[in-house]
This record gives structure tokens, sequence and C-alpha cells, in this order.
């Protein structure tokens, strides 16, 4: 079966915390995206990535880092640093060269 | 401005009827242009991508895409309780490196039986 899959579909944590949420795909995709939508808004850009060991900070990626080890991978650490970091996290990914893109099923966050 | 906006909706349709869906960008340089559906509480899934001016029909679905006024627009024909959702526009960023799709805040459409 191909796809994307994040985990945990449910992430709860202390505030002061640092957590990381993962990403896997085995699409064979070069380009990876980390999106954060807040309820009732749409997708805001937190880092993306088009090749192994190079990714690109989006409009919002302060509080937020990432690596890209691994084409297949591009897991996303929520630092104690991000202000607000409750929301609803998606992981994208599409060929390199097309800005199709496809989600994974998200991963929500509920920081206390 | 918004880069890319929509109304917010709801936009409540009976059933069988055409729902129609608008999406305004401001980047002229804009080449691709998606239509992502989402049910509430899942993920954005692509139904939708047109590139080209004119419409592309996909089934029940037809987008419009028209570069000179700067929008796009998404039309559901009969319209069936299963597309309520929020379906969100997407714009590529032709001044931003990288393959970045830009997003708008999204339309609820509710069909009501």
């Amino acid at each position: 079966d191909g796809g994307i899959t994040q985990s945990p579909k449910y992430l709860f944590r202390k505030e002061g915390q640092n957590v990381t949420l993962s990403c896997e795909q085995n699409l064979n995709h070069d380009a990876m995206y980390w999106y954060r939508q807040d309820p009732g808004q749409g997708l805001r850009l937190i880092y993306y990535s088009q090749i192994v060991n190079d990714f690109q900070k989006g409009d919002i990626a302060e509080g937020y880092s990432v690596s890209r080890e691994k084409k297949e991978s591009f897991p996303l650490t929520v630092t104690s640093a991000q202000k607000n970091p409750t929301a609803f996290y998606l992981c994208a990914s599409g060929h390199r060269g097309s800005y199709e893109q496809y989600f994974g099923p998200g991963t929500r966050l509920t920081v206390t | 401005q918004k880069e890319v906006e929509q109304n917010s909706g709801p936009l409540s349709v009976p059933e069988g009827a055409i729902a129609s869906l608008n999406c305004t960008y401001s980047d002229r340089g804009s080449q691709s242009f998606f239509w992502y559906r989402q049910y509430s509480g899942k993920s954005p899934e692509l139904i939708m991508s047109i590139y080209s001016n004119g419409d592309k029909e996909d089934g029940r679905f037809t987008a419009q895409l028209n570069k000179a006024s700067q929008y796009v627009s998404l039309l559901i024909r009969d319209s069936q309780p299963s597309d309520s959702a929020t379906y969100l526009c997407a714009v590529n960023s032709f001044k931003a490196a990288g393959n970045k799709l830009t997003f708008g805040g999204g339309t609820r459409v509710l069909v009501k039986p």
C-alpha cells in the first residue's frame, strides 16, 4: 500500500516539552512538507524539503525544527520555544517539479 | 490583501443543486491551481488540478480558471450530502523558491437533503 503515514494520530504534551511528529511516505516523492492548521483556518507552511539533507523554512518556522536524513522520512520537532503549539499538523509529499501535494492523515497535538 | 482568498461560508445548497465556490489569488505569475476537499477532522484530499484557462471537468466536479481576472472556481453538480466538507483552494507561489503552495482559508459547504 502506497501512502503517507503520520504518527501518532493524537498527541498530548505538557508545556515546556519538546515533541517529535513522525511523517513517512513510500510514494518515492522527493519533496515533503509540514503544515499547521488551526481551527477554522487554512494551512500554513512550517518547513519543506525538496531533497535529502536539505530543507527550507516556510512561513511560520519559528519554534520548529526538521531533519531529512532519508527520502522517506521528514520528522518535525515542536520545541518549547513554539508559543502556541496546539494545532493539527499535516505532512504532505509530492514529486519534485510538480506542485501537486498529497497529505497524510495528520497529527492532532494538544499542549497544556 | 491575502494571497489566496475564499469566502468562508457556510455555503448551503439543497441536495441535487449546483454548488459554486470561488477563489481569488494575488500572484499574477501563478500557474498551478488546486482544489482540496477536507472533511471535518480529516486531512485535505486533492480533488482537482487546473493549469490552463477554461474549464476542466472530472465527474461531478468542474474547475474553472481565468488567469486574466485571477480567479479559479469549483462547481459541484448534483450536490450530495457526502459533499458536505470544507473546500480549500491552493495556488503555486511563483515568486518563491521551491514547489510551494499557498492555501486559502477554505469554504465550508453544507448540502441539505
